[in-house]
């Protein structure tokens, strides 16, 4: 079983549109948790952290579950250029144990 | 301010050249560490390092070598390239974001095929 897993999609959804994307984890020690956002042929970006408390930056709202061992993005209001790759990333020590997920492809159309 | 910056951003290589990637931060962050980004898979580490002298192996580091001389460089040497190591390369730094929490600042990305 992988450390991190993501469903891969893609996700197709129009404009305007609501996407939740789900993430789960093995590690049930993990401490911190990222989603960073990759564009074709890009680098990936941090998008945002995710807190214990959940936590929103406009339209997308992170959230943690730890009994669970996942975490979710909710991005609502789909915009093109939204579309993307969302990477959910745990870290489970030092900044050398940052596992990542292989990735959530969006594609919005109009 | 450059952030991370990677060269080359495309090379081809036959199988059993060497080359190097190189990579430089103005951050002076102490954190920087290699990934290979594969089709189907997460970013993988290859080795990091946590300060000037002092380097260490990731998950995939076969067949990778690096050396951190100096805080802003971390070049990451292929010794002798395989077709298994045709992929995506990432250097990333980390340090303090604007919320003060480190952050992971990648490279552009160094796409190598061996032939």
């Amino acid at each position: 079983r992988k450390e991190v897993e993501q469903d891969p999609g893609p996700f197709n959804v129009p404009e305007g549109a609501t996407v939740a994307f789900n993430c789960t984890y093995s590690n049930s020690a993990s401490q911190s948790f990222f989603w960073y956002r990759q564009d074709c042929r890009k680098e990936p970006k941090l998008l945002m952290s995710v807190y214990s408390s959940g936590n929103e930056d406009g339209r997308f709202t992170a959230q943690l579950n730890r009994a669970s061992q996942y975490i979710s993005l909710l991005i609502r209001d789909s915009k093109l250029s939204d579309s993307a790759t969302y990477l959910c990333v745990v870290l489970s020590g030092g900044y050398n144990k940052l596992i990542f997920g292989a990735g959530t492809r969006l594609a919005v159309h109009p | 301010n450059a952030g991370v910056t990677q060269t080359p951003k495309f090379q081809v290589l036959k199988t059993g050249q060497s080359m190097t990637l190189q990579c430089a931060q103005d951050m002076n962050h102490e954190y920087m560490s290699w990934y290979r980004q594969d089709p189907g898979m997460g970013l993988r580490l290859i080795h990091y390092s946590v300060g000037a002298g002092i380097t260490d192996q990731g998950e995939v580091p076969n067949g990778y070598n690096v050396s951190r001389s100096t805080t802003e460089d971390f070049p990451l040497r292929l010794l002798s390239a395989a077709p298994s190591q045709t992929s995506v390369y990432f250097c990333a730094s980390s340090g303090p974001g604007s919320s003060g929490a480190n952050v992971l600042t990648f490279g552009a990305g160094s796409r190598l095929t061996v032939l």
